[in-house]
């Protein structure tokens, strides 16, 4: 079975551009997650969905991130304008319904550097 | 508010010896999922063992197993038998009520022969 499917898996990019990084879920899971992670704060979520509706985006840093699930098998996030801070590892993840007591699985992760 | 707490960095054990990697948690809401990740070298998060809140007994996988005190709110993990290939960040996590999965801060383990 494919597993949670992100691309790109490396990005470099200059400060101000557009980054888009994308997420196809694991077919069947209703819930997708997107963490970052960082060696100063470590795995923060971001943002997660539940049938394709964001439930919580408490996460989200400001405003130059954004999030959008227009369907079952397809999710992105988006940075613009990006900032060297915005230089992380960002996982997504999907899980079956009822995310307490079913486990989440994470994709290889999309590796953005901001320069 | 929902806490995950890894106090121990670092760890380092012998190839064949057991490892503890502790992990205590804070929850107000009465059913949740306790979990733990691996991460190694090649950053990819890996599911290694789930245990749910009202379970009675504790999770075993293979040579991982979940040490559950729930009056202790802890969720230890064991390895047994370490070897070389577990040397990687572990990472416990809490699902509560709310669904999301919330992460400690991790412990980076060694094995050395």
């Amino acid at each position: 079975d494919a597993g949670v499917i992100q691309s790109p898996r490396h990005e470099v990019t200059e400060m101000g551009q557009e980054v888009t990084l994308r997420c196809k879920p694991i077919s069947g899971h209703d819930y997708l997650f997107w963490y970052r992670q960082t060696m100063m704060r470590g795995l923060e979520l971001l943002i997660y969905f539940n049938n394709n509706v964001p439930i919580d985006d408490s996460g989200m840093p400001e405003d130059r991130f954004s999030a959008k699930m227009p369907n079952a098998s397809f999710s992105t996030l988006k940075i613009q304008p990006s900032e060297p801070r915005d230089s992380a590892v960002y996982f997504c993840a999907s899980g079956p319904n009822t995310g307490s007591g079913n486990t989440i699985y994470f994709g290889e992760g999309s590796w953005l550097t901001v320069v | 508010a929902q806490k995950i707490t890894q106090t121990q960095p670092g760890m380092f054990v012998q190839e064949k010896e057991a490892v503890t990697l502790d992990c205590t948690y804070d929850t107000s809401d009465p059913s949740y999922g306790l979990f733990w990740y691996k991460q190694p070298s090649s950053g990819e998060m890996i599911f290694l063992i789930y245990q749910g809140s009202y379970d009675q007994q504790n999770a075993t996988e293979g040579r991982y197993s979940l040490n559950f005190q729930k009056a202790r709110k802890s969720a230890n993990l064991v390895i047994s038998a370490s070897q070389l290939g577990d040397s990687a960040m572990y990472f416990c996590a809490m699902s509560p009520y709310t669904d999301k999965l919330i992460f400690g801060t991790g412990t980076r383990l060694q094995v050395f022969p």
